[in-house]
């Protein structure tokens, strides 16, 4: 089983609006550690926000928010206020608590249309 | 230099020859991983260094990938006998734990073509 799924493969949004961008996850480690990162069309990888399985309370970072949903194992990425420097591909990740490695997801397309 | 460092950002090789990539980490900077990203695809882990520890070598695809790491500082990933699946970007990222988060930042990667 994938251990990160995006089912998005492409998403568009009116800048200024709001846009969630969708992540589940599989594990049986009740300690693991949620992130998204942003690649532009440069290809740097840019960290954005962090949850932590144990957190109580939903990550916030600016413009981005995380809505944790721990029963339903999703943990999608809001992006509010959209400008048109945030088209890139967005990658949901995963670090189980026990494990070294970090699983990526096939990321979502974003494009903010002016 | 404030950030992760990858040469070269571009390689083209023949088949059947060897590349050697080279990543320089963030000083201080104890974890180091690189991973291999196909066109339009996600991130695939290939090993992970930690301290002096033994690496995690559990994502190399086969016994042509190899890397090495000399305690905290610079890396190097290499492929012998390039076969053409193995273009792709390979990115390198390094990190520290920050507040228990253990964050990567990754470096601008290398462009691999083999024709």
């Amino acid at each position: 089983a994938q251990k990160i799924t995006q089912t998005q493969p492409g998403m568009f949004v009116q800048e200024k609006e709001a846009v969630t961008l969708d992540c589940t996850y599989d594990t049986s480690d009740p300690s693991y550690g949620l992130f998204w990162y942003k690649q532009p069309s440069s290809g740097e990888m840019i960290f954005l926000i962090y949850q932590g399985s144990y957190d109580q309370q939903n990550a916030t970072e600016g413009r981005y928010s995380l809505n944790f949903q721990k029963a339903r194992k999703s943990a999608n990425l809001v992006i509010s206020a959209s400008q048109l420097g945030d088209s890139a591909m967005y990658f949901c990740a995963m670090r189980e608590g026990s494990g070294n490695q970090f699983y990526f997801g096939t990321g979502t397309s974003l494009t903010v249309i002016p | 230099g404030a950030g992760v460092s990858q040469s070269p950002s571009n390689k083209v090789t023949e088949k059947g020859k060897d590349v050697e990539l080279r990543c320089d980490p963030i000083s201080g900077h104890t974890a180091l991983y690189w991973y291999r990203q196909r066109l339009g695809q996600g991130l695939e882990f290939l090993i992970y260094f930690q301290g002096n520890s033994a690496p995690d070598k559990s994502g190399l695809p086969s016994d042509r990938f190899s890397a090495e790491r000399t305690g905290e500082s610079v890396s190097t990933l290499t492929i012998q006998r390039t076969q053409q699946e193995d273009s792709a970007v390979y990115l390198c990222a390094s990190s520290l734990r920050l507040a228990g988060v253990q964050t990567q930042y990754f470096g601008p990667g290398t462009r691999l073509l083999v024709l």
